[in-house]
């Protein structure tokens, strides 16, 4: 079966640039949707198709997908950006997430 | 304005029978696909599965299939997940989540329901 690999955690400085990857076999070839989840919290739709953003988030998250990564990059990190992030594909119609990244803002 | 609101919170024993719910609002229920998610205490998400309103057409993650069945009623625009015999792993919290399109992500989620067993 498919599988998706994140970092457990990501740690950045107030108003500096974070990077969260997602790695699978050749994941550039397909579609990587991310999310964000805060304790309590239902998942949120930061990034679609890779690269897309809802028009409700913020324009410093953006995201990038190519070879075997996928990059969700949040620009100029604020404390209220502090949560889990999932990476999410199809694969063989199923649902594939990623294990989920902790983003700490320090 | 879409909206997927889930039944309350769930208390039951082992081998007990369960179905919660997940009611849509704002949008054509036959037109988007309803997936099942489950977060197991502090943990990440998983996927259980999937359900086409149009026909009924489901998938399953493989590790799920015969622990649980999704089903929809159209007539009240409700998906449901369901177990026949609850273990002490299914505590855990479900969401449901609508499919915006093709490429398969999930625009809109539930509020989630804590099932304790």
């Amino acid at each position: 079966s498919y599988e998706l690999t994140q970092p457990l955690s990501v740690s950045v400085a107030l108003g500096q640039t974070a990077g969260i990857t997602c790695g699978g076999n050749n994941i550039g070839s397909k579609n990587v949707h991310w999310y964000q989840q805060k304790p309590g919290q239902a998942p949120v739709l930061v990034i679609y198709r890779d690269s897309n953003r809802p028009s409700e988030i913020p324009e410093r998250f953006s995201g990038s997908n190519s070879g075997d990564t996928a990059t969700l990059t949040i620009n100029r990190a604020q404390v209220e950006d502090e949560a889990d992030f999932y990476c999410q594909v199809w694969d063989s119609s199923t649902v594939v997430f990623g294990g989920g990244t902790k983003l700490t803002v320090l | 304005e879409v909206q997927l609101v889930q039944s309350g919170a769930e208390v039951k024993k082992p081998g007990e029978s369960l179905r919660i719910s997940c009611k849509a609002s704002g949008y054509s229920f036959t037109s988007h696909s309803i997936s099942w998610v489950r977060q197991m205490p502090g943990q990440g998400l998983e996927w259980l599965g999937r359900i086409d309103p149009v026909d009924s057409e489901t998938n399953y993650r493989p590790s799920f299939e015969g622990h649980v069945t999704i089903s929809v009623d159209t007539f009240v625009s409700t998906a449901y997940l369901k177990w026949s015999s609850l273990k002490a792993s299914d505590t855990a919290i479900y969401y449901c989540a609508r499919r915006r399109d093709i490429s398969g992500y999930y625009g809109d989620w539930g509020q989630g329901t804590l099932v304790t067993v």
